[in-house]
């Protein structure tokens, strides 16, 4: 199974300033079709995760755009340009390359 | 607009058996991959299992292969979990996802408590 380690596993930050978050995958997430399958969630407590960014880079519908993504390969970063109160909880990366689909640990992000 | 909505959760005993249902609306079951993912209190999400768009491919985590059976009634657009031999560990909310066989959820369900306990 691939295994997704992502750092830092909890991330105190301040309103309006930048954040990020890295995912390293143990395998390679590059697919024959072109396609990078790592993709964030976001879950605050007592709801669903809900999707915010897919093949690496692809902000879903209706996700503000300072949420953005980036890498390649094995090593993947979420950013958050300028962090809003409605960003806490927890963030997880997540890989659909290869069966199992498998989740990072989670970072938990809240304000300071 | 898309929803899901899954149901059926419920206290089983260890070794007994459960369905859990997605009813599926702004789209048809028969036109996309379903997933099923589960969350344990206070950990997180697990993918379960998944069936394609055309139902030719289906595959399930090792944790329950062999006890889990995803299917769908297309004709009232529902998707399905039977699960069998359930386990303690097996306790946790139960989503339905929509998304492509390979790749990302980009709908999910409120989800379903299961607890399996004696």
């Amino acid at each position: 199974d691939i295994v997704m380690t992502q750092t830092p596993l909890s991330s105190p930050v301040t309103l309006g300033q930048p954040a990020s978050i890295s995912c390293r995958s143990s395998q390679s997430l590059a697919r024959s079709d072109g396609n990078t399958y790592l993709s964030w969630l976001h879950q605050r407590p007592g709801q669903p995760p809900r999707l915010l960014i897919y093949k690496t880079s692809d902000r879903f519908s209706g996700v503000p755009d300072r949420f953005s993504g980036s890498g390649a390969g094995t090593d993947f970063t979420l950013t958050i340009s300028r962090v809003e109160a409605e960003d806490v909880g927890v963030y997880y990366c997540m890989q659909g390359a290869q069966f199992p689909f498998t989740f990072g640990q989670g970072t938990k992000v809240e304000i300071k | 607009q898309v929803q899901l909505v899954e149901s059926g959760g419920r206290v089983v005993q260890p070794g007994g058996s459960l369905r859990v249902s997605c009813a599926v609306s702004g789209f048809s079951v028969s036109s996309s991959g379903m997933h099923w993912v589960r969350q344990a209190p206070g950990k997180g999400p697990e993918w379960v299992a998944c069936q394609r768009f055309d139902e030719t491919l289906k595959h399930y985590a090792d944790s329950v292969q062999g006890r889990f059976t995803v299917f769908r009634d297309n004709s009232n657009n529902i998707l399905y979990l039977q699960m069998d031999s359930l386990r303690v560990e097996d306790t946790a909310i139960y989503y339905c996802a929509k998304g492509p066989y390979g790749g990302y959820f980009d709908y999910w369900g409120q989800g379903t408590l299961v607890t399996v306990s004696s």
